[in-house]
């Protein structure tokens, strides 16, 4: 497709469980993003890809997060145990050499 | 840490009027500034960038400003429409392909 994808859109999940979120990115986009979007919080900066370099994960909130990209390709965010306060909007955005960022529609996890 | 800043938090206009979105920023060392829309339950949507060297962009109805030094940017939104109605999100990054620091937004609504 000419834009970012996620899926789901839509994630219920009991506190405790494993979750995979996965992005995939607009072709030949090199940059990849991961943001949280918590209310109240507004839009949190989470790992970032750039091509084969090593992720910048210093927006993680805790080593029950982490994300890896398969052939600089489809990136894949994990949440293990998750916790009610992990609940939020997750937000993938790829770019290249455009400067700009171009975000995907979002997977909404809700913990209960 | 960069901070960004957005007032109001909350605006609702009367149909046909002319409005200003602003943002400040708290280290004016940016690479670049976005404008984003987001509509509810949706993804973001650039509206404009501008580069750290560009004092305006304008597409349509929106014309953005940057001020750099004094670490301000405005968003004017002409003849507002009912369909503007959405979040307006300001965005910054220190460097190319860098992570966006975000505002928490101005939520605007306008009445028909």
């Amino acid at each position: 497709g000419a834009g970012v994808s996620q899926s789901p859109s839509n994630k219920v999940t009991e506190k405790g469980k494993d979750v995979e979120l996965r992005c995939d990115p607009i072709s030949g986009h090199t940059a990849l993003y991961w943001y949280r979007q918590s209310l109240g919080q507004g839009l949190e900066f989470l790992i970032y890809f750039q091509g084969n370099s090593a992720p910048d994960k210093s927006g993680l909130p805790s080593d029950r997060f982490s994300a890896e990209r398969t052939g600089g390709s489809v990136s894949t965010l994990t949440i293990q145990r998750t916790q009610q306060e992990d609940s939020a909007v997750y937000l993938c955005a790829t770019g290249h050499l455009s400067y700009e960022q171009y975000f995907g529609p979002g997977t909404r996890l809700t913990v209960t | 840490k960069q901070e960004v800043t957005q007032i109001p938090a909350a605006l609702s206009v009367p149909e046909g009027e002319n409005l200003v979105l602003n943002c400040s920023f708290t280290d004016s060392a940016i690479y670049n500034l976005q404008w984003f829309r987001q509509d509810p339950g949706k993804g973001l949507t650039s509206l404009l960038l501008i580069q750290s060297s560009q004092r305006e962009q304008t597409s349509g109805r929106l014309n953005a400003s940057l001020d750099k030094s004094s670490g301000r940017s405005t968003l004017y939104i002409a003849a507002s429409q009912p369909g503007d109605s959405a979040t307006y999100l300001c965005a910054v990054t220190i460097g190319r392909n860098t992570p966006l620091v975000f505002g928490k937004g101005t939520r605007l609504s306008v009445i028909a």
